[in-house]
């Protein structure tokens, strides 16, 4: 069954501080990997977008990777601000299935403290 | 500004109604879809919309409909028949179809959050 785990559930961290946020999944063959921004009670924001063959990809203070070969991604977050509070949501898109596959973690909840 | 936008923000019913969600986009976009979001769960799929006035369930599609009449419109309907419809409801739109490694941008609404009294 295709699956994306998403770890830890819930973090916090002290604003100016790093964090990595991890995500596994067993999708396979995927065509790409998105990570999501949402904040509390609105809808989720795009962050990047990875295909397959992609190993990086940043936004601004946001950096995702990607290692195809172990099915393991890290979104992390250099010099965190409190409007980095929100939960993070991985995404992955199947190479073939159909229409709208698209199978989405449960989120990882980012909470940064003054 | 183009976008999506859902209505109302939220929402509440009482046993035995049906409630309609509005979704609206401007963003010119062929497919359209509505996700369900619980706490600890990853969004999961109610229908979906590749052009108007067809559509097609997808994994949690039981107590609900929808309608694609026009090209910027996807309301959907809970209805009575849903057990437990109490959960925050996510509309999306792409330019294309998710499908066939598709890597354009899914775009959501801000949400509606429907409460069963």
């Amino acid at each position: 069954k295709n699956q994306v785990e998403q770890s830890p559930q819930s973090l916090i961290i002290l604003e100016g501080k790093n964090c990595t946020l991890q995500c596994n999944y067993t999708v396979s063959p995927f065509s790409n990997l998105r990570w999501y921004k949402q904040d509390t009670g609105r809808g989720p924001v795009s962050l990047t977008i990875m295909t397959f063959s992609e190993n990086t990809k940043s936004n601004g203070r946001y950096t995702a990777t990607l290692d195809a070969d172990t099915k393991q991604s890290s979104l992390h977050i250099t010099a965190s601000q409190l409007s980095d509070s929100a939960s993070y949501i991985c995404v992955v898109s199947p190479l073939s299935g159909g229409y709208n596959k698209l199978i989405f973690g449960a989120g990882t909840r980012l909470a940064v403290h003054p | 500004d183009g976008g999506i936008t859902q209505s109302p923000k939220y929402l509440f019913r009482k046993e035995g109604q049906n409630v309609t969600l509005s979704c609206e986009q401007n963003l010119n976009h062929d497919a359209m879809y509505w996700y369900r979001q619980d706490p600890g769960q990853g969004l999961r799929l109610i229908y979906y919309s590749q052009i108007v006035n067809d559509f097609q369930k997808g994994d949690i599609a039981e107590g609900y409909s929808v309608s694609r009449e026009k090209k910027e419109s996807f309301p959907l309907t809970v209805t009575s028949a849903q057990k437990n419809p109490t959960a925050f409801y996510l509309c999306a739109s792409s330019s294309k179809r998710l499908a066939g490694g598709y890597t354009g941008e899914l775009f959501f609404g801000e949400g509606s959050r429907l409460t069963v009294l």
